[in-house]
């Protein structure tokens, strides 16, 4: 049974460009959620997905980030246009349900995103 | 809002015990989570807290105190793989809330 699949584990852009970050959870498991985590900083929410459903987006930057999880297939954190700041450790973590006090997350290894 | 309180660094013996604090203020809380992060790795579970009092697991314990917004996390016995960050991380009502860790730095 895999675990949180996330990729790339390190992804490079430029300036502008567009970064599309992977994350399948791990079998049985519904509930998806994104962190970030800039270096020195602790882990920030930004989403918690289900499926085809953005539970809670309090935590996603207003503009050039978006969040999905469809039907089929991974999740999805893409971010527009990207710029330096935005330069961190994205993780994804996996539940198979609301009951976080049951279950707690499992984490990915995390998507290292730097803007050059 | 949320508000999660843990000291930044801490350094401690080989075989020695520490206790790392965290207190909080957080919407929806159920419960609270410690997890272990290696430098450059993924976030591990390392313990869970419902209820008020202590829950040991090996040489981790962990303490809750609801009332207090209050808990710690107690390593025994700490060896040179225990250097690391630990994140104190509170329920929410519908993620998990985290500090911004406790770099432990275990020496010989």
């Amino acid at each position: 049974n895999a675990g949180v699949m996330q990729n790339p584990r390190h992804l490079v852009r430029r300036r502008g460009q567009e970064a599309r970050l992977r994350c399948s959870p791990m079998k049985g498991h519904s509930h998806v959620y994104w962190y970030r985590q800039l270096p020195e900083e602790g882990l920030k929410f930004m989403v918690y997905l289900q499926k085809e459903n953005i539970i809670d987006e309090s935590g996603m930057p207003k503009e050039r980030f978006s969040a999905e999880f469809p039907k089929e297939g991974p999740s999805i954190l893409r971010i527009q246009q990207v710029v330096r700041g935005d330069s961190a450790a994205y993780f994804c973590a996996s539940s198979p349900g609301l009951e976080l006090a049951n279950y707690g997350y499992t984490f990915g290894s995390g998507t290292r995103l730097t803007v050059v | 809002g949320q508000n999660i309180d843990q000291p930044t660094e801490m350094t401690a013996t080989e075989g020695a015990i520490v206790q790392i604090n965290c207190t909080y203020q957080t919407s929806g809380f159920n419960g609270l989570f410690w997890y272990q992060q290696h430098a450059g790795e993924a976030p591990t579970f390392l313990s869970y807290n419902v209820l008020d009092g202590l829950e040991e697991k090996g040489r981790f314990s962990s303490f809750l105190s609801r009332s207090k917004g209050y808990s710690y996390l107690l390593l025994k016995e700490l060896q040179m793989k225990d250097s690391a960050s630990y994140l104190c991380a509170p329920t929410g009502a519908n993620n998990l809330f985290f500090g911004t860790g406790t770099r432990l730095t275990v020496i010989p």
